[in-house]
Parts: C-alpha cells; structure tokens; sequence
C-alpha cells in the first residue's frame, strides 16, 4: 500500500540559507509523486509533480525535488530561502483514484 | 481555466446544528472530486471523494456525509454538529480517469464548533 512519511514536523532555517524537506514513500507499483505548499489559511497549492522522465523536477518559487527510487525518497529543496516561503509544505503520493498525503512540515524562516 | 469555490469562508455553528457547506467547479467536465479536513497538526484527511453524480466514497466513519447532485457540485453534510468537527475543510478536483493527477484546492472552509 501506498504511504508517504515526512520525516520533520517543524523545520527552522534561517533566510538565505538553503532548505531540504525530507519526504519517504513506500509503494509497490509505480507511482506519481507531489509536493504541495499550503500558506496561512489558504488551501494547497501545488508546488511540482513527478510523474515519470527526468528524476530531477523543478517546480514553482525557486523549489526542486529529486526523486530517487533505490531510496524511495522524493525531498524538497530550495538554494537561498526566503520569508515569503513560510508555510505548510505536504509530500503526497497517487493511489488510485485519490492522493494520500504526508502530515506536513511547517518551514518557518529566522530573520 | 478552471477555478474552485468554497463557501462559506468561515462558520461558527453550536454543538447539535446541522452544516451544510458547498464547492463547485467552473471550467471543467466530469471531474473527480474530494472532501478533506484539516485539524491542528493532523495533515490532510481524506472525508469523500466522488468520481461521478451521486457516487460518493467514504473513507473514514463519520457523522458526516456528502452529496454531488450535479457534476461540479459537491457538498458536506451533517445533521448534527460536534466538537470534533471543527477544523479547515478542503474540497479540491482533479481531472477524471486513470492514477491520480494533480488536484486543485479550494480556498478552504473554517469551521468552528462551539
């Protein structure tokens, strides 16, 4: 069965520094992978999305992910934060007709 | 394009009253279609999800329910409030048909149960 874990709740960093935000996977079959930002009271947004090709995918605002199969990993990251970038990050998996989603990470960035 | 509404915004009701709240599709046919709840610190749970007028999946036990009279309307009910209801509900929509794609989030619901 498809399940997505996000190994860190909370992640500080300070602004300008680079950020990864881990995200592991466990699934059989192949599947399509997503990593979506949530900002205050907002709904999802989505950031970017593997689904096949090349393992390194760039997404919107300056983020990328890579997804590496031998490790079933899919992790965010991000050179040079900023204070706009804080927010709820979610790692999310295809299953079926539905998406299951990781319990998030709150990025929050130190001035 | 395709755009996602929710309402209301925001909703306080009492413990006992009934709720209704909506999301509709504009842009768009025959779209799947999801309920999903946020609680402080829970991450997203799956409530509904439709793939068609009148079939609705129900993933967890609830004193929810859910409708979709018409293709681009979905809708989350409930006879009677509790406490535990409270929290940001979420409806999104993804195109129809094979593994699941991107979906695309409404602006939320926040509903506090008083």
């Amino acid at each position: 069965a498809q399940s997505v874990t996000q190994l860190d709740s909370q992640v500080p960093v300070f602004e300008e520094a680079p950020v990864e935000l881990r995200c592991n996977y466990s699934s059989s079959v192949s599947v399509y992978l997503f990593w979506y930002v949530q900002y205050p009271n907002q709904g999802l947004q989505l950031l970017l999305k593997y689904l096949s090709g090349s393992t390194l995918v760039k997404g919107i605002n300056g983020f990328e992910a890579e997804f590496n199969k031998s490790q079933t990993s899919f992790h965010l990251r991000k050179p040079s934060v900023h204070i706009s970038d804080t927010a709820e990050y979610f790692c999310a998996v295809s299953k079926g007709d539905k998406i299951i989603f990781g319990k998030g990470t709150r990025l929050h960035i130190l001035p | 394009s395709q755009t996602i509404h929710q309402w209301p915004a925001t909703l306080v009701q009492p413990v006992g009253s009934p709720l209704s709240l909506e999301c509709t599709v504009e842009g768009t046919s025959n779209p799947n279609l999801y309920w999903y709840r946020q609680a402080a610190g829970r991450g997203l749970q799956l409530l509904f999800y439709s793939v068609g007028i009148g079939q609705i999946s129900s993933e967890v036990p609830q004193n929810l329910s859910a409708s979709r009279p018409q293709d681009r309307q979905f809708i989350l009910s409930s006879k009677k409030l509790l406490l535990s209801d409270s929290g940001f509900y979420l409806c999104a929509w993804s195109p129809r048909g094979g593994l699941a794609d991107t979906q695309y989030f409404g602006p939320g619901t926040r509903l506090t149960v008083l």
